[in-house]
């Protein structure tokens, strides 16, 4: 099965711009999905698709894929937006999907 | 309000068996694929089993295969996991999750329950 790859952590000053990536190859085939996750509460989706989001997630997070690499950017980090943050796609097996291996994002 | 509520887990000895539960609400399920994913205690997000909407099409992660099978029962709007064989590994909070196929993203999540495999 495919694997995406994810730095283990990155962090961002408060209210400066951070980039995520997400490297597979089945990247090459499938768009990535983003997905929040918070200390003890169930993952959200933030970004799906070419770079869409869905309703009630701001604006300042964006999606980007290029070759074999998916990213999420988030321009303007907010205290809240630390989180894990996994991407998600289907595997080059299309009955199957793939996660992420995870990125913490700490805001300082 | 569209909701996903799991139910099911608990402690299991190796080699025994569980199935777990996902009640649906707030949208028409026979609308979605659904999706198990799992999380080890502090490890990240596996992707374990998925079901198409009329539950002709399942998939599984490898780790799952020929142990776990998942079904659906669109006059309860719910979703099941039957895990047997457990292993110590497979311990994980376990989430149901929708499958937006149009968006090609899992768009609702439960809030998991929880399998431990002990002796």
């Amino acid at each position: 099965s495919s694997e995406l790859t994810q730095d283990p952590a990155v962090s961002v000053a408060l209210g400066q711009t951070v980039r995520i990536t997400c490297q597979g190859d089945t990247l090459r085939n499938y768009y990535a999905s983003w997905y929040q996750q918070k200390p003890g509460q169930a993952p959200i989706l933030v970004i799906y698709g070419k770079n869409n989001r869905p309703s009630g997630i701001p604006d300042r997070f964006s999606g980007s894929s290029s070759g074999n690499t998916a990213s999420l950017t988030i321009t303007g980090a907010q205290a809240e937006d630390e989180a894990d943050y996994y991407c998600n796609s289907r595997d080059n097996n299309s009955d199957h999907y793939v996660f992420g291996t995870g990125t913490k994002v700490t805001v300082l | 309000e569209v909701q996903l509520v799991e139910f099911g887990g608990g402690v299991v000895r190796p080699g025994g068996s569980l199935r777990l539960s996902c009640a649906a609400s707030g949208f028409t399920f026979d609308d979605y694929g659904m999706s198990w994913v799992r999380q080890a205690p502090g490890k990240g997000l596996e992707w374990v089993s998925v079901i198409n909407w009329n539950g002709g099409s399942t998939g599984y992660a490898g780790s799952v295969k020929g142990r776990f099978t998942i079904s659906r029962d669109s006059a309860k709007n719910s979703l099941y996991l039957q895990m047997n064989s457990l292993r110590a590994e497979d311990t994980a909070l376990y989430y149901c999750a929708r499958v937006a196929t149009s968006l090609d993203a899992f768009d609702i999540w439960g809030q998991g329950t929880m399998v431990s495999v002990s002796s």
